[in-house]
């Protein structure tokens, strides 16, 4: 499986400031994945990031408010922008290959 | 209808209880079933894949029923260390996996 790293794995930050969430994986992967968990709830996709084309979001989720890089097959990330009180979550980062691996997260907290 | 759903719990057991938990999918092309445990704040992390033929990993079976569209995991002599969330993870035919919502499972003394 992908060993896949991370980071920052937390932060507080100021509304309407944003946050860069990157992501290594040890091995190319055609797809990363980006989801957000909010407290109690389930993973929620956010979009799926290719190298060489732009993401695919998934319905809720806009480029402006979460732009993603994928510069290569084994780098990409996730910025939360603008941020406000509801952006307050963890955010994960997956790749393609089951068993799905993920990042260790980054626990976001806006205030 | 939530394409994969799970009873989020909680499940308060003893130690040394046998527990199941069951998920549901709505997609029956889908592929491949996972069950995932997650900490709290943590990621999640695969606990077992499940085979059409179930499996069993020490204390943990999963099985598969395909005509009824559901996975089920089995818990035998429950730990205080299996208190966690454990996710249902469906993979169908585009790579992107479905998730339930997740069990919560407390283990006390």
């Amino acid at each position: 499986s992908a060993v896949i790293s991370q980071k920052p794995s937390r932060d507080i930050c100021q509304r309407g400031t944003s946050l860069t969430i990157q992501c290594q994986v040890d091995s190319q992967v055609t797809m990363m994945f980006w989801y957000r968990q909010q407290p109690g709830q389930s993973l929620t996709l956010i979009a799926t990031a290719n190298q060489g084309s732009e993401a695919t979001y998934e319905s809720g989720f806009v480029i402006d408010k979460f732009p993603i890089s994928r510069p290569n097959l084994t780098f990409s990330t996730l910025t939360v922008s603008n941020m406000s009180p509801e952006d307050s979550s963890i955010y994960l980062c997956s790749v393609e290959t089951a068993p799905y691996t993920f990042g260790s997260g980054t626990r976001l907290t806006v205030v | 209808r939530k394409e994969v759903e799970q009873d989020p719990g909680p499940f308060n057991v003893p130690e040394g209880a046998t527990v199941a938990f069951n998920c549901t999918y709505s997609n029956s092309a889908s592929q491949s079933f996972f069950w995932y445990r997650q900490d709290c704040r943590k990621e999640p992390k695969l606990l077992m894949s499940v085979y059409s033929s179930g499996n069993e990993d020490g204390r943990f079976t999963a099985q598969l029923n395909r005509a009824s569209q559901y996975i089920s995991l089995l818990i035998r002599d429950s730990k205080l260390s299996d208190s966690a969330t454990y996710l249902c993870v469906v993979g169908g035919e585009s790579y992107i996996p479905t998730f339930g919502r997740g069990t919560s499972l407390i283990v006390h003394p």
